[in-house]
């Protein structure tokens, strides 16, 4: 059972434009969203993240909208550029409960170019 | 920093092979884990440590060891490789395992890439 479900699985997007990443959930228990940017090579890395009791979060050119009620969020890139391609994972997160998980689920990916 | 040290970065074996996979943090994160990436599935946790000593599954264990004798250090064994595990592996560690409002950024290596023939 896929707890977190990200779409779309591939995006082109030109240079300047809006890059969205969508993502939604089931378990309501999750309290932390954040996003991982994974360039080809590399490991993952945390880029921004976002509790529920807030509804939008702004790093830069980079946002995250929230939806509690829809059980949804989503990644905004603004002004895209070709330095954003990469490979982009949301995530929940809840507090560990010791039930044999860790309390983090990923989905499955979204590959991001952006062209020039 | 180091920071998360995976080694080796790439490695071809045969059916029925075995060998490590080695991990070493150097920011004395209690919470270490496996993760491997296969296209169109995401990462998926294999087992993970909330410190030394302790181990536990995570979503996908069959097929692999794994041991914490250190804070530092965290192995993953293929103790009889198949070409099912043919995949990129990621070693990540955070401060602690999340266990109230407290939020723990995830550090990754940078992968190792495993082909079983």
């Amino acid at each position: 059972q896929q707890q977190v479900k990200q779409s779309p699985q591939s995006l082109i997007v030109q240079k300047g434009g809006i890059s969205i990443i969508n993502c939604a959930y089931e378990n309501t228990a999750f309290d932390y969203f954040p996003w991982y940017q994974q360039f080809p090579g590399k490991g993952p890395a945390l880029l921004i993240a976002i509790r529920p009791d807030v509804s939008e979060k702004k790093e830069g050119r980079f946002t995250i909208s929230f939806n509690k009620s829809a059980k949804q969020f989503s990644l905004h890139i603004m002004d895209s550029q070709p330095g954003d391609s990469a490979t982009y994972f949301c995530a929940a997160s809840m507090p560990y409960s010791g039930g044999g998980a860790d309390g983090l689920t990923f989905g499955k990916g979204t590959h991001l170019i952006i062209q020039p | 920093n180091a920071g998360v040290t995976q080694t080796p970065k790439f490695q071809v074996l045969k059916t029925g092979q075995s060998m490590t996979l080695q991990c070493a943090q150097d920011m004395n994160h209690e919470y270490m884990s496996w993760y491997r990436q296969d296209p169109g599935m995401g990462l998926r946790l294999i087992h993970y440590s909330v410190g030394a000593g302790i181990t536990d599954q995570g979503e996908v264990p069959n097929g692999y060891n794994v041991s914490r004798s250190t804070t530092e250090d965290f192995p993953l064994r293929l103790l009889s490789a198949a070409p099912s595990q043919t995949s990129v592996y990621f070693c990540a560690s955070s401060y602690k395992l999340r266990t109230g409002s407290e939020t723990g950024e995830l550090f990754f290596g940078e992968g190792s890439r495993l082909t079983v023939l």
